[in-house]
């Protein structure tokens, strides 16, 4: 395993409250990311990050914030949740062979109610 | 931005049958990946393809890349219930920054 662990694995929050979901990483590597996956939409890129405090916006970036303050940290914020974000959420990391492949976390399951 | 699109989006196999994927973009793709994701799991990388028609085996799969580098496909020879997941496909962007993925396609073999 290339050790990605995400936390909390499993949330049930209400709508409008703020949640944070963390992916630490021990492999130092520079690339991290964050996915959402529904059923009938596979793997949906939500934010990045490519080193300390420099991130960007994916695919479906509304409604979520990032902040990468170490290497191994990268932290994904829903300012006020809305039951369309009850997904599953991966974190993955680039690795640093040629092929540039991700390991993806064990994911957080977020239910909003 | 860059979309993958990948057909279908199910199939069901009787356990011993062949199974193919595709991936299919609008855009010439720098190179392309496949991951494997069983039920309850997380996406497993699988393989990277990079040239022109290149063609890559990984015991009874097969996968590979269109000589546009505008699609790609995995072939499973005689299917198991252990290939039993969603597979899917993935291409990178802008260097490793942003790799956006197919939709996937679930894989469900009848013993």
């Amino acid at each position: 395993d290339a050790g990605i662990t995400q936390s909390p694995r499993h949330k049930v929050t209400e709508t409008g409250t703020p949640v944070t979901l963390r992916c630490h990483q021990t492999e130092n590597h520079r690339y991290m990311y964050w996915y959402r996956q529904d059923p009938g939409h596979g793997l949906r890129l939500i934010h990045y990050s490519y080193g300390v405090k420099d991130t960007d916006k994916g695919e479906v970036s509304d409604g979520y914030s990032v902040s990468r303050s170490k290497t191994e940290d990268f932290l994904l914020t829903l300012e006020s949740a809305t039951s369309s974000q009850t997904s599953v959420y991966f974190c993955a990391i680039a690795g640093t062979g040629h092929t540039g492949e991700l390991f993806f976390g064990e994911g957080s399951r977020l239910t909003v109610l | 931005g860059q979309q993958v699109m990948q057909i279908p989006q199910y199939q069901h196999v009787q356990e011993g049958e062949d199974f193919t994927t595709y991936c299919n973009s609008s855009t010439t793709l720098s190179n392309i990946q496949w991951y494997k994701q069983r039920p309850g799991g997380h996406p497993v990388f699988l393989i990277q393809l990079v040239k022109s028609g290149e063609v890559k085996k990984q015991k009874r799969l097969t996968f590979q890349f269109g000589e546009a580098k505008k699609n790609s496909s995995l072939h499973i020879t005689a299917t198991q219930t252990t290939d039993v997941g969603t597979y899917f496909c993935a291409s990178p962007s802008g260097g490793y920054q942003k790799v956006t993925f197919g939709t996937g396609t679930k894989l469900q073999v009848i013993p």
